[in-house]
């Protein structure tokens, strides 16, 4: 069964709002989570990685301050894009890690955004 | 710069042929190398994944061949089926980097029946 969650699992809002994605790990420690962005027929792209209660570490040319990413608990991490814009929409992914569980890379479902 | 580069772009195979697709690294760094498969809307999941210390690694239909000397690993679908027409990507991590996965830019796998 499915071991990281995301939710919602599709979302579509007007431009200037702000959507926040949840992450949550199920059985497991999530020690590391890492937020990434696909767009059609693309491979991913790392947008940051967060540390449970640390500041994320993003990725060059991802705005710290749209793409605010929380990572308060062991099991729970959320995205929340600001100011939504149609450029936004997109696929977003997050990957779970934790102690001793690197090799397992376990990736949520994914969420669709879409800003009309 | 891509740091891991996967070939082809696109691949096409009648149903119980073989689908290879293959990556090439460069940062000697790299100690584990997993495929992923993609479904259209789903998150990528792990299908299989070697370390550099073997050669090949077998599970199922599905093999990973490497070769350290030359910087490269492919992925075998033995007897490919319908229903294994995804977008597989290679990657590559350096446990002692973050865990970062760097990606390759995918391979679109359609088997024909």
């Amino acid at each position: 069964g499915a071991v990281v969650s995301q939710h919602p699992s599709w979302v579509i809002c007007k431009s200037g709002t702000s959507v926040k994605i949840e992450c949550r790990s199920l059985d497991f420690q999530a020690t590391t989570m890492f937020w990434y962005r696909q767009f059609p027929k693309q491979s991913l792209m790392l947008m940051a990685t967060s540390n449970e209660g640390s500041k994320a570490t993003y990725e060059q040319g991802v705005e710290k301050d749209k793409f605010l990413i929380n990572h308060a608990s062991l099991t729970l991490s959320t995205l929340t894009v600001t100011s939504a814009h149609p450029e936004d929409s997109s696929f977003y992914i997050c990957r779970a890690t934790g102690p001793g569980r690197w090799e397992t890379q376990y990736f949520g479902p994914g969420t669709r955004l879409l800003v009309l | 710069q891509q740091q891991v580069k996967q070939s082809p772009q696109s691949l096409i195979v009648q149903k119980g042929g073989i689908s290879i697709i293959n990556c090439a690294y460069e940062n000697t760094a790299f100690d584990y190398f997993p495929w992923y498969q993609q479904f259209p809307g789903k998150g990528p999941a792990l299908l299989i994944a070697i370390r550099p210390d073997v050669s090949e690694k077998k599970e199922g239909r599905f093999t990973i061949s490497f070769n350290k000397s030359a910087k490269q690993f492919s992925l075998h679908i033995m007897d490919s089926q319908p229903g294994d027409s995804a977008t597989y990507f290679c990657a590559a991590l350096n446990a002692g980097n973050n865990r970062k996965l760097i990606w390759g830019l995918g391979t679109s796998l359609a088997v024909n029946p």
